[in-house]
C-alpha cells in the first residue's frame, strides 16, 4: 500500500502535554500539506512543506504549532501544550509536485486528537 | 466568513432519487475539486474541474464549474446507499492551497 501513512489514528492527550502527529507521503510524493478539520466543519489548511522547507505556514496558529518535514523520515505536526480547543482531526496530504490542477492531493486517514 | 457555502447542509433520500449539491463562492478559482469523506477517513478526490462551464461525468455523478468559475454542482443520478457520506468541495486560488466548504452529509437510505 503506498498511501499516505498517517500515525497515530487516534492520540489522546492531558492539557498541557505535546502531542506529535506523523505522516509519510505517498513514494514519489516530495510536497505535504497538513489540514485540520474540526466536527461538522470543512477541512482547513495549516502548512504546506517541501523536503527540508516550509513553503506556507499561514493556517497554522502563531504559538504551540510547529511543522517539519526532514531530509529522512515523515513529515512530523507537533503540538505543545495542548488545550481542548486542539481536539480535531488532523489530516495529511501529499501531491508529486505543485499544480493542483493537474495533481490532486492524496490524503491521509488521519489522526483523530483528544485533549482531555 | 465561509469562502465556499455548499448546500443543503444535510440530505436524507431514499435510494433511486435523484439530488444536486451545490458549492456557492464569490470568489474566483483556478480550479475546484470535489471529494467524498466517510466516516473515519480522509477525503478521496471525486473529480477536478478547471475550465468555465466544464461538465465530467463520473458514472451516475455529474460535475459542472460555472462558467465565471466561481461555482459548481454535484449531481448524483439514481442515488444508491454505496453513495452515503460527506461530500466537499474545495477551490485553489492558486497558492497551492484549498479552500474546503463545510460539507453536505448526504444519507440515500434503502
Amino acid at each position: 500500500n503506498a498511501g499516505v501513512m498517517q500515525n497515530p489514528r487516534h492520540l489522546v492527550r492531558r492539557r498541557g502535554q505535546e502531542a506529535r502527529l506523523r505522516c509519510s507521503p505517498m513514494k514519489g510524493h516530495s510536497h505535504v500539506y497538513w489540514y485540520r478539520q474540526l466536527p461538522e466543519e470543512g477541512l482547513k489548511f495549516m502548512v504546506y512543506l517541501q523536503k527540508e522547507n516550509i513553503i506556507d505556514e499561514s493556517g497554522m496558529p502563531k504559538e504551540r504549532f510547529s511543522a517539519e518535514f526532514p531530509k529522512e523520515g515523515p513529515s512530523i505536526l507537533r503540538i505543545q501544550q495542548v488545550v481542548r480547543g486542539d481536539s480535531a482531526a488532523y489530516f495529511c496530504a501529499s501531491s508529486p509536485r505543485t499544480g493542483l490542477q493537474d495533481y490532486g492531493y492524496t490524503f491521509g486517514s488521519g489522526t483523530r486528537l483528544t485533549v482531555v | 466568513t465561509q469562502l465556499l457555502e455548499q448546500s443543503p447542509q444535510f440530505l436524507s433520500i431514499q435510494e433511486g432519487e435523484n439530488l444536486t449539491v451545490y458549492c456557492n463562492s464569490s470568489s474566483v478559482f483556478s480550479s475546484l475539486q470535489w471529494y467524498r469523506q466517510e466516516p473515519g477517513e480522509g477525503p478521496v478526490l471525486l473529480v477536478t474541474v478547471v475550465t468555465g462551464g466544464e461538465v465530467k461525468k463520473l458514472k451516475r455523478l455529474t460535475f459542472q464549474f460555472g462558467d465565471a468559475r466561481k461555482d459548481s454542482s454535484l449531481h448524483i443520478t439514481a442515488a444508491q446507499p454505496g453513495d452515503t457520506g460527506l461530500y466537499l468541495c474545495a477551490g485553489d486560488r492558486g497558492y497551492n492551497k484549498l479552500i474546503f466548504g463545510a460539507g453536505t452529509r448526504l444519507a440515500v437510505h434503502p
